[in-house]
């Protein structure tokens, strides 16, 4: 079955970085794209970007643009987030969920990981 | 703020139906599919309806999705205890705020 396995939670200062992993497992990695969607306290989900496990082409959302950097690595069927310029507003859940449908990005979240929590605090 | 709006609460009592409804504009739910989420407490989301009204394998036909215009509806039969959870939408969306976009969240409490 489709398993994606996150990293720890994370406690970090203002104006650093995070590096959140996700780790696939079940199905063919390089056949489905991998999103990464974020949830503040007492907000909705907010989509921050995909990754295209094969090519590793990426798409960020403009929110994240300049501050987001989304990699893999194909041995470990793993990819990563790297928010980087942290603030306190950053503070959430971060989860990255697989798209349903081969090789093409249709924003249809069929898989999530556990979720990550990133505390942001002086 | 969501760019879709759901209720913040719903609830219902054991056996019941209860809608949670979401509403958007044209730019996303008026011109796209529609996908429904439920989050149990302390688990991941899991993809309870896809483009509009259809029911992943594994999801009972107690779930039920629709869309009219720019507004779409969860319904829940026959509810549950174990119904208990949190409820989003999400959908393209075509504009800048794009290229998806999710509701607030609705908490579903089974009294």
């Amino acid at each position: 079955q489709v398993q994606l396995v996150q990293s720890g939670a994370e406690v970090k200062k203002p104006g650093a970085s995070v590096k959140v992993s996700c780790k696939a497992s079940g199905y063919t990695f390089s056949g489905y794209y991998l999103h990464w969607v974020r949830q503040a306290p007492g907000q909705g989900p907010e989509w921050m970007g995909w990754i295209n496990p094969e090519s590793g082409g990426t798409k960020y959302a403009r929110n994240f643009q300049d501050r987001v950097t989304m990699t893999r690595d194909t041995s470990i069927s793993t990819v990563y987030m790297e928010l980087r310029r942290l603030r306190s507003d950053d503070t959430a859940v971060y989860y990255c969920a697989r798209d349903a449908v081969y090789q093409l990005p249709d924003f249809n979240f069929d898989s999530w990981g556990q979720g990550t929590l990133v505390i942001v605090s002086s | 703020q969501s760019v879709l709006t759901q209720p913040p609460s719903a609830s219902g009592a054991p056996g019941q139906r209860v809608t949670i409804s979401c509403s958007g504009s044209s730019s996303n739910i008026g011109s796209n599919y529609v996908f429904w989420y439920q989050r149990l407490p302390g688990t991941a989301p899991k993809l309870l309806i896809s483009y509009n009204d259809e029911r992943p394998s594994g999801v009972p036909d107690r779930f039920s999705g629709s869309k009219s215009g720019t507004s779409a509806s969860l319904a829940i039969s026959g509810l549950r205890s174990e119904d208990e959870a949190d409820y989003y939408c999400a959908a393209r969306d075509d504009s800048l705020s794009g290229p998806v976009v999710f509701g607030g969240g609705t908490k579903l409490t089974v009294l």
